[in-house]
């Protein structure tokens, strides 16, 4: 079983074009964020869902936005397609604590996102 | 704000050295978390060890170790006896307690670390 499943694994799609990601984990955690990985390897978080609840929201783009319907997805949606967005997107869960350990962060395969 | 540096860009040895890739770390908090992660060439990212602020005793997998100074802010990571299977992009991260975790990790900009057979 995988614990973080992203889907589609490539994403191929017009400039202007509307698209989304979607991520399942199964790991019972109750946070999930969405990463972005640039075409230099630079990891950096875009958001942070909690109990459906948006935590953070990085200098990201209004047209992306994610969608949780509940504590074991979050899907990101992305507006209006630009070249700058071609990217590999990574969702991630984690199970929030607090005063205790924290847990590390599952991450899915990857959805190499290449808008032409 | 947090911040984390990986200095080595790339890194190649031939197999069977040890190598050391090196992390430092900025943060305001006091409880705070670090950790390592792989990409293989496949393009997946492995988790690989987890550390606590309050906890810096060294720790061994195998052939991997990992070193914590809170005097120097450094979490370096080493491989003894490298092979050309750890050949990958690997990266520190650092998530402070503050929400919980909740804001996510704060990763370096990775290192390649290359093995030649």
């Amino acid at each position: 079983d995988t614990a973080v499943s992203q889907t589609p694994k490539y994403l191929v799609t017009q400039m202007g074009n509307d698209k989304s990601i979607k991520c399942e984990q199964n790991l019972g955690h109750d946070t999930m964020y969405w990463y972005k990985q640039d075409s230099k390897k630079f990891l950096k978080i875009m958001f942070s869902y909690n109990n459906k609840e948006l935590i953070i929201n990085e200098t990201v783009p209004n047209r992306f936005s994610p969608k949780s319907p509940d504590k074991a997805h979050l899907n990101l949606h992305i507006n209006s397609l630009e070249l700058g967005d071609s990217a590999v997107y990574f969702c991630a869960s984690s199970q929030r604590r607090t005063g205790a350990l924290n847990t590390e962060a599952f991450f899915g395969q990857g959805t190499r996102l290449t808008v032409v | 704000a947090q911040k984390v540096t990986q200095a080595q860009t790339e890194i190649s040895v031939v197999e069977k050295e040890d190598v050391t890739l090196d992390c430092v770390y900025e943060t305001r908090d006091t409880t705070y978390y670090l950790f390592w992660y792989k990409q293989p060439p496949s393009g997946e990212l492995v988790f690989l060890i987890r550390r606590n602020s309050f906890d810096e005793q060294n720790e061994i997998s195998g052939r991997y170790s990992w070193n914590f100074q809170k005097s120097t802010s450094s979490f370096n990571f080493t491989i003894t006896a490298s092979q050309v299977v750890d050949s990958a992009v690997y990266f520190c991260a650092l998530s402070e307690d503050r929400r919980g975790g909740a804001d996510g990790l704060t990763f370096g900009k990775g290192t390649h670390l290359i093995i030649q057979p």
